[in-house]
């Protein structure tokens, strides 16, 4: 059974930074390319990051770009997600998900909270 | 890069039929599309792939009430036999070498 269990999440001032994780199992990690999808509160869903099976193709969103960064660590099956110089706006639960090639993203994760807020 | 446009809301009645519609902009209209379903407090969940041409692959679990179609542009998810546990928000999902994107989500109101 395919689960992502994300870690991380939390409150944070303005301009501060945060690390978000994803445990993945029950499937191959190393051979699926993976995403961090967010949702503010009330609103829709926004792919913020994507990164490639091995970690040399990276995507970022334009309202992330320069202040996030996405990894992963294939020998632990974990993703991560380094979020620095948070604004309100970035204020949402964040969801990691599994890239099911030409198909979408076909499992996600329970999310992990994100606040930023003075 | 690709827009996925959705009416905001639908409602049905319990145990009619209803379809959403998910349209992809113009020059992408032989995209696949993805459809999720996210019920109240939930993670979205993965309920099909549908291609251009109509076929559609479920996910694992997915009750046989839910299938796709497409027309040109247009894509489609049908509800049958709706279900009060149906009532949620539905979003279709696509993708190119670039970017990946979401429509904004129809809330379907089972009445």
């Amino acid at each position: 059974e395919v689960q992502l269990v994300e870690s991380g999440g939390g409150l944070v001032q303005p301009g501060g930074s945060l690390r978000l994780s994803c445990a993945a199992s029950g499937f191959t990690f190393s051979t699926y390319a993976m995403s961090w999808v967010r949702q503010a509160p009330g609103k829709g869903l926004e792919c913020v990051s994507s990164i490639s099976p091995n970690g040399d193709g990276t995507y970022y969103a334009d309202s992330v770009k320069g202040r996030f960064t996405i990894s992963r660590d294939n020998s632990k099956s974990t993703l991560h997600l380094q979020m620095n110089s948070l604004r309100a706006e970035d204020t949402a639960v964040y969801y990691c998900a599994k890239i099911e090639s030409a198909a979408g993203l076909n499992y996600w994760g329970q999310g992990t909270l994100v606040t930023v807020s003075s | 890069q690709p827009v996925l446009t959705q009416s905001s809301s639908a409602s049905a009645s319990l145990g009619s039929s209803v379809k959403l519609t998910c349209t992809l902009s113009s020059g992408h209209s032989s995209y696949i599309i993805a459809w999720h379903q996210q019920q109240p407090g939930k993670a979205p969940r993965y309920l099909m792939k549908l291609e251009g041409s109509g076929s559609y692959n479920k996910g694992s679990g997915v009750p046989d009430r839910f299938s796709g179609s497409s027309s040109g542009a247009d894509r489609y998810l049908t509800i049958s036999n709706l279900q009060s546990e149906d009532e949620a928000d539905y979003y279709c999902e696509t993708w190119d070498s670039n970017t990946r994107v979401f429509g904004g989500g129809t809330k379907l109101t089972v009445l």
